[in-house]
């Protein structure tokens, strides 16, 4: 591995059905992160978590959730899939919480 | 509320220069971000400002006004390869990132 990986790189899910999103950074960075994309909009933060252990809501939390058990592995959870949860989701790492962020190849997700 | 303002579109010819602009109000500041996307990819990485002036890093740069709550990123000698979306950031006072919606540039030979 090298750099920041997501898995898959796309999926079409039946509504109602519960999605894991993973992601997996080998750069031991302390920060990560969990973006949606949507067309017109920019980048929005689901979820963060600043160090092993922790996590935080960003600005579009509401029917997702996170888990950092380790440094390495930030999964996101669609616990039961709407289809206003169709996007691109981008997972992201930083070093520190005040540094640039570098960013996984995304994850296109289609809700029907 | 916080709010980043760049325009959606820009058309620029190969070879000549192009800025875009970004007009940023965000509770609290702690730099900001630009980063250069291509369609279907990732965004990456291309400047970082958090005190006034210019930056300069080979063909891009990107300046900052805090007191205007204003920046641009400047391209020279454009190259067809720079068209892409080109994303503005602003670090809140809970550094976190907040985007604009991205400006689309599009090199004509």
């Amino acid at each position: 591995i090298a750099g920041i990986t997501q898995a898959p790189t796309s999926q079409i899910l039946a509504a109602g059905r519960r999605m894991t999103l993973r992601c997996t950074q080998d750069m031991r960075h302390n920060a990560m992160y969990w973006y949606r994309q949507d067309l017109g909009l920019g980048l929005r933060l689901i979820h963060y978590s600043n160090t092993a252990g922790t996590t935080g809501k960003g600005e579009v939390p509401d029917g997702y959730s996170v888990s950092r058990a380790n440094t390495d592995d930030f999964p996101l959870t669609l616990a039961s899939a709407v289809p206003s949860q169709t996007s691109v989701y981008f997972c992201a790492s930083s070093p520190g919480t005040n540094n640039e962020q570098f960013f996984g190849p995304g994850t296109r997700l289609t809700v029907l | 509320g916080q709010n980043i303002d760049q325009p959606t579109e820009m058309t620029a010819t190969e070879g000549a220069i192009v800025q875009i602009n970004c007009t940023y109000q965000t509770s609290g500041f702690n730099g900001l971000f630009w980063y250069q996307q291509h369609a279907g990819e990732a965004p990456t990485f291309l400047s970082y400002n958090v005190l006034d002036g210019l930056e300069e890093k080979g063909r891009f740069s990107s300046f900052l006004s805090r007191s205007k709550g204003y920046s641009y990123l400047l391209l020279k000698e454009l190259q067809m390869k720079d068209s892409a979306s080109y994303l503005c950031a602003v670090m809140d006072s809970n550094y976190q990132l907040i985007w604009g919606a991205g400006t689309k540039l599009i090199i004509k030979p």
